[in-house]
């Protein structure tokens, strides 16, 4: 399967606790991106990566939350000292950059988080 | 202001049916991109069909076809001969390319679709 993979489908934490969550994109591609995802509404962006640049933020993204992605491959998400609004899901997409246009993005299967 | 806008919640179609699903949006940059994603139960965002705003053809991909109006702002989505797989959430999105140079999307609330048999 080359698509984008992640890793855990599923979490469930306790409030205050750190979670990590794993991407790995579509091995040509050089964009990366998170998305969280709440029930019933669209995804919304949090941060995206070119190669191992992380180049953009959303205001979504706290303090808590960190992101990395060493060497321009798998990407690592992480969330400190959880808070209950941080259950949602957590999308992964992965694109590649080109002259042409187009610019999909193909999306991992998700994350799911829940925070007791 | 909402840059996409679903503004149906849930809709109901006949097998073998075809189906429109809206999307209008909002945005002042001449160049941007518009893409329709499926997403089942499962939860997977699948891609199905994207149209850029220069793009003079409306863009078709099999049983998909995106009906662009630029002057009115509006990319629906039409599905032709609905299958019981269909059934699933659709969301509209949207890459504006001057203010946006990592090209992430916005997306709508999206549309519930359910087949009938």
């Amino acid at each position: 399967d080359t698509g984008v993979s992640q890793d855990p489908r599923h979490k469930i934490t306790k409030r205050g606790q750190n979670v990590t969550f794993r991407c790995d994109p579509i091995s040509e591609h050089n964009r990366l991106y998170w998305y969280r995802q709440t029930l019933g509404q669209g995804p919304e962006f949090l941060t995206y990566f070119q190669n191992e640049a992380q180049l953009e933020k959303s205001r979504l993204l706290s303090d808590r939350f960190s992101a990395e992605r060493p060497k321009g491959s798998f990407s690592t998400l992480e969330i400190q000292r959880t808070e209950q609004g941080d259950s949602a899901m957590y999308l992964c997409a992965s694109s590649l950059a080109r002259a042409s246009g187009g610019y999909e993005q193909f999306f991992g299967p998700g994350t799911r988080l829940t925070v007791l | 202001a909402q840059k996409i806008t679903q503004t149906q919640p849930g809709m109901f179609v006949q097998e073998k049916e075809a189906v429109t699903l809206d999307c209008t949006y909002d945005t002042s940059d001449p160049s941007y991109g518009l893409f329709w994603y499926k997403q089942p139960s499962s939860g997977e965002m699948i891609f199905l069909i994207y149209q850029g705003s220069y793009d003079q053809q409306n863009a078709t991909e099999g049983r998909y076809s995106l009906n662009f109006q630029k002057a009115r702002k509006s990319a629906n989505l039409v599905i032709s001969a609905s299958q019981l797989g269909d059934s699933a959430m659709y969301f509209c999105a949207m890459r504006e390319v001057r203010n946006n140079a990592g090209n992430m999307l916005t997306f709508g609330g999206g549309t519930r679709l359910m087949v009938k048999p």
